[in-house]
C-alpha cells in the first residue's frame, strides 16, 4: 500500500532562516505530488504540484520554492522565511481527483 | 465569490442525530466531488468520493451531489462524539487541481 512521509511535525524557525520540508512516498512510482498550506479556518491553498522529476508547476507566487529530486520526492524551500509564511504546510499525492496526504508540518516563524 | 463555499461552523449536535454538512460551488464543470475528514494537527483523510450526480453510502455515511443545484451534502447518521472533527470537500474538474471548502467543524454532544 502507498504511504506518505512528511517531517518534521512542528518547526519554529526565526525571520530570515532557509527552510526545507521534505516529503516521500513509497509504494507508488511517478505520482503526481503536490505542497498545501492551510491557514486556520480556511481552506487547503495549493502552493506547487509536480507530474514528474524536476517538473514543478506555482500556483501563487511567492516566497517559497519546490523542487522533485527523484521520483518519490518532494521537497519545500525557501531562502529567508518571512512572518507570513508560519502555517500548515501539507505534502500530499494523488491524481486529478482524489489526493492522499501526510501528517503536515506546523511552522512558526518568531 | 469563492468557487466553492462551506460554512466553516461550528455546527453543534446532539449525539445519535442526523448530521448534515454541505458545500455549494459555482463552477459548473466540476465532476467530481469528495469529502475529507481532518483531526486536528493532522492531514486530511480522504472520506467518501463521488462523480457525477447522484448520492453514494458507506456505513454511517451519504455523499449526495445535485449537480442542478450545485450543491453537495455528507450525511452522517447515528453521529456519534467521535465524528467531531472537521469536515472539508473539495471538486474537480478533473484536472491536476482539487479545489477545497474552508471546512465545517463538527461537534457531537455526548
Amino acid at each position: 500500500s502507498q504511504t506518505i512521509h512528511q517531517w518534521p511535525a512542528t518547526l519554529v524557525q526565526p525571520v530570515g532562516s532557509p527552510l526545507s520540508l521534505e516529503c516521500t512516498v513509497e509504494g507508488t512510482s511517478n505520482p503526481n505530488l503536490y505542497w498545501y498550506r492551510q491557514a486556520a479556518g480556511r481552506g487547503l491553498q495549493l502552493l506547487f504540484y509536480s507530474v514528474g522529476i524536476g517538473q514543478i508547476s506555482s500556483e501563487v507566487p511567492q516566497n517559497l520554492s519546490a523542487s522533485r529530486p527523484q521520483d518519490r520526492q518532494f521537497i519545500l524551500s525557501s531562502k529567508k522565511l518571512l512572518l507570513s509564511d508560519s502555517g500548515f504546510y501539507l505534502c500530499a499525492w494523488g491524481g486529478s481527483t482524489e489526493a492522499f496526504f501526510g501528517q503536515g508540518t506546523r511552522l512558526t516563524v518568531v | 465569490q469563492k468557487e466553492v463555499e462551506q460554512d466553516p461552523g461550528p455546527l453543534s449536535v446532539p449525539e445519535g442525530a442526523i448530521v448534515s454538512l454541505n458545500c455549494t460551488y459555482s463552477n459548473s464543470a466540476f465532476q467530481y466531488f469528495m469529502w475529507y475528514r481532518q483531526y486536528s494537527r493532522k492531514g486530511p483523510e480522504l472520506l467518501m468520493y463521488t462523480y457525477s450526480s447522484g448520492n453514494k453510502e458507506d456505513g454511517r455515511f451519504t455523499a449526495q451531489v445535485d449537480k442542478s443545484s450545485k450543491y453537495i451534502s455528507l450525511f452522517i447518521r447515528d453521529s456519534q462524539p467521535s465524528d467531531s472533527v472537521t469536515y472539508l470537500c473539495a471538486m474537480s474538474v478533473g484536472n491536476y487541481q482539487l479545489i477545497w471548502g474552508a471546512g465545517t467543524k463538527l461537534i457531537i454532544k455526548p
